[in-house]
């Protein structure tokens, strides 16, 4: 199984910081890789598929890179509403794996 | 607009089974793959498999931790698929979410499921 180390678990940040979130695969996966939005009580919404591309009406604040093995997901400016709880996800081979997420908390 | 909506969560004891659904609309279902997730209480998202649109041959995939245990179906012609869990087990407890695509573009708001005796 591909092992997704994402990091950190945990950070806060100050409204207009540039914040990155790494996902590290333990084996090469090309580009496909998501990264999820889950705000608390709330459904998951994928905010960036294929590692780089932004998903319809999601702020241009938010991208993501990376190919392989290294994938970062930055926000550029960090937003009251962007309080929540980020995951990757790679579907590059079976069983598909999440990162164990990174809980953003605004200072 | 793109719709996924989840039912037939509940409490259920451990060793029984459960049938969840997901009814979708919105979008032309006999084209897309299928997925399910779960969420366990305070804990992060893991797979739990998918069904190929039959386009692609209506094959599925599974996580080890439910493989043999889940089946994962559909019906197209009402646009729904389902989540068969049987020989349920305590560590099943989970919210359980249906998604469009295999790379889970679209979620359903879930159904939760307590396995509980």
């Amino acid at each position: 199984d591909i092992q997704m180390t994402q990091s950190p678990s945990a950070m806060s940040a100050s409204v207009g910081d540039r914040v990155t979130i790494t996902c590290r695969a333990s084996q090469g996966i090309s580009n496909s890789l998501g990264w999820f939005q889950q705000k608390p009580g709330k459904v998951p919404e994928r905010l960036i598929y294929a590692a780089a591309t932004l998903e319809s009406g999601v702020p241009s604040r938010f991208s993501g890179s990376g190919s392989g093995t290294e994938f970062t997901l930055t926000i550029s400016s960090l937003q009251p509403e962007d309080f929540a709880t980020y995951y990757c996800l790679q579907h590059n081979s079976y069983p598909y794996t999440f990162g164990q997420g990174t809980k953003l908390e605004i200072k | 607009e793109v719709q996924v909506v989840e039912s037939g969560g509940g409490l259920v004891q451990p060793g029984r089974s459960l049938r969840l659904s997901c009814t979708a609309s919105g979008f032309t279902f006999t084209t897309y793959t299928m997925s399910w997730f779960r969420q366990a209480p305070g804990k992060g998202l893991e797979w739990v498999g998918f069904i190929e649109d039959k386009g692609h041959g209506g094959a599925t995939e599974y996580a080890a931790s439910v493989k043999g245990r889940f089946i994962i179906s559909r019906d197209d012609s009402k646009s729904t698929a389902y989540l068969q869990m049987n020989s349920l087990k305590t560590e099943d407890t989970a919210l359980y979410y249906c998604t469009k695509g295999g790379h889970a573009d679209y979620w359903g708001p879930g159904t939760l499921v307590t396995v509980s005796s």
